[in-house]
């Protein structure tokens, strides 16, 4: 049983560049969230995305956008990247929206 | 509101035991957490705790919660080298589904 799998693991993008990460939960999971960690900072809360919506969205600018798809995929997209957007890209999937968060590895953007 | 804190850094001798600390400060706090992340990895939960309870043992892991304080702390006992990661506690709110608010990490580090 595979667990929640990111790509791409690394990838290097310069400021104003656009980029798209992607998540493939748990099977049997339906509901993704994401998380981004700077270096020596614990995770914050991106967005979550449940029945391909949207449904909680924590502090960050409308730079930072998301999709999920019919087999509960998803995809984090970030614009005009900043410097400061450099970090860890978790992805965590759960079982409805309550239930209990599993994590990837992450994807580690660089932006230079 | 939201905010966990933590000690930055713990020393520890293999075999000895590890205590590292959290405190929260939102009393609704339903559940609370620590997860391990080891370097270039995501995060693993290590163990949980329900509100109303107040201490949870996992063979080596001994978790302790003192509500009235919003103090929580992760026992680890007999440690070892490969318990040298980081470690974040993380809280879970009534009304926030399962998005979870973390601590900025305690690195433990396990000297032989």
């Amino acid at each position: 049983d595979a667990g929640v799998t990111q790509s791409p693991t690394h990838l290097i993008k310069t400021r104003g560049q656009q980029v798209t990460l992607r998540c493939s939960p748990k099977s049997g999971h339906d509901t993704v969230s994401w998380y981004q960690q700077a270096l020596g900072q614990g995770p914050q809360f991106i967005f979550q995305y449940y029945e391909e919506e949207e449904r909680q969205r924590g502090n960050f600018p409308d730079r930072f956008s998301g999709h999920q798809f019919p087999n509960y995929s998803s995809e984090l997209n970030v614009n005009a990247l900043l410097l400061g957007d450099s970090a860890l890209y978790l992805c965590a999937s759960s079982f409805s929206r309550t239930g209990e968060l599993f994590f990837g590895e992450g994807s580690r953007l660089t932006v230079l | 509101g939201e905010d966990v804190e933590q000690s930055l850094f713990l020393s520890v001798r293999e075999g000895d035991s590890s205590v590292i600390n959290c405190t929260y400060t939102d009393s609704s706090s339903t559940y609370l957490y620590w997860y391990k992340q080891e370097p270039g990895a995501g995060l693993q939960l290590l163990t949980y705790i329900f509100s109303n309870m107040d201490m949870k043992q996992d063979q080596r892991l001994t978790v302790l919660l003192n509500k009235k304080d919003k103090h929580l702390s992760l026992r680890i006992a007999d440690t070892q080298t490969g318990d040298s990661a980081i470690y974040f506690c993380a809280e879970r709110l009534p009304a926030a589904g399962n998005k979870l608010t973390f601590g900025g990490g305690t690195r433990v580090l396990v000297k032989p």
